[in-house]
C-alpha cells in the first residue's frame, strides 16, 4: 500500500464548479504541503499544513492530523486551474517529502 | 530573484553518455534537492544536501553523483547514462531542512 494516496487521479470540472481533491497518508508527519504542477511542467507550493486549515484566495487547504487526511479545495474553478495538484506530506522530524502521484485537473470553459 | 534555476531544459543523451545537470539558488537557501518524476509516479528524491558540504542519499541514488560546490550551486552527475534514467529532474532548495521547497523549471533528460 502507498504512504500516499489522492484521490481522485483525473477530475475534469465545468467553469465555475467547486472542486475538492483528497489526499490520506499512513505515516506519522511533521507537515504536509499542497503542491500545483502546470503543463509546462513547473512545481508551485500552494500550501503548508500542520493542523486546521488555511486559504489562499479561491484556494483552501484542510487537515485532519488524527484521521491522517487533508483535502484541497477551489472555490468558483477556472480553466487556469488546469494542473496537476500533488499532496506532500512531511515525515516527522525529516526534511523528507513524501510525494502523492498527483490528482490531474482539467476546467473546462 | 530568480528563484531556483536549471540548465539545462532539455538533453538528449546516447547510451554511456555522462553529462551533469546543473542548480543554482539565489535565496539563500541551506538546502537543496534532487528530484527525479517518472510518469505515474510521484517525485522521488535522488539526493539532498543539507549545507554546503554535505550530501546525503535519497531514495534512488543508484548512478547518480552530486556536488555542492558551494550555498548557491548544486549539481546532479550521470557518470554512464542509462536509458532507465529518462526522466524530468527536478532540484529544490528550502531554508531549513524542514520548511517549504522551491522548485526549479525542470530537465527533461532522454536517454537513447
Amino acid at each position: 500500500k502507498n504512504e500516499v494516496e489522492q484521490s481522485p487521479q483525473n477530475l475534469t470540472a465545468q467553469e465555475g464548479e467547486f472542486i475538492t481533491i483528497n489526499c490520506s497518508y499512513s505515516v506519522g508527519i511533521s507537515a504536509l504541503h499542497w503542491l500545483q504542477q502546470h503543463p509546462g511542467g513547473g512545481i508551485v507550493s500552494l500550501f503548508m499544513l500542520s493542523s486546521g486549515k488555511k486559504k489562499h484566495g479561491r484556494l483552501i487547504a484542510t487537515i485532519n492530523i488524527q484521521e491522517k487526511h487533508s483535502s484541497l479545495h477551489i472555490t468558483a474553478s477556472h480553466p487556469r486551474d488546469s494542473a496537476v495538484y500533488i499532496c506532500a506530506p512531511q515525515g516527522s522530524g525529516t526534511y523528507k517529502y513524501i510525494f502523492g502521484t498527483g490528482t490531474r485537473l482539467k476546467v473546462l470553459a | 530573484n530568480a528563484g531556483v534555476t536549471q540548465t539545462p531544459k532539455f538533453q538528449v543523451l546516447k547510451t554511456g553518455q555522462s553529462m551533469t545537470l546543473q542548480c543554482a539558488q539565489d535565496m539563500n537557501h541551506n538546502s537543496m534537492y534532487w528530484y527525479r518524476q517518472d510518469p505515474g509516479m510521484g517525485l522521488r528524491l535522488i539526493y539532498y544536501s543539507a549545507s554546503e558540504g554535505t550530501t546525503d542519499k535519497g531514495e534512488v541514488p543508484n548512478g547518480y553523483n552530486v556536488s555542492r560546490l558551494n550555498k548557491r550551486e548544486f549539481s546532479l552527475r550521470l557518470e554512464s547514462a542509462a536509458p532507465s534514467q529518462t526522466s524530468v529532474y527536478f532540484c529544490a532548495s528550502s531554508d531549513l531542512s524542514r520548511a517549504e521547497q522551491f522548485f526549479g523549471p525542470g530537465t527533461r533528460l532522454t536517454v537513447l
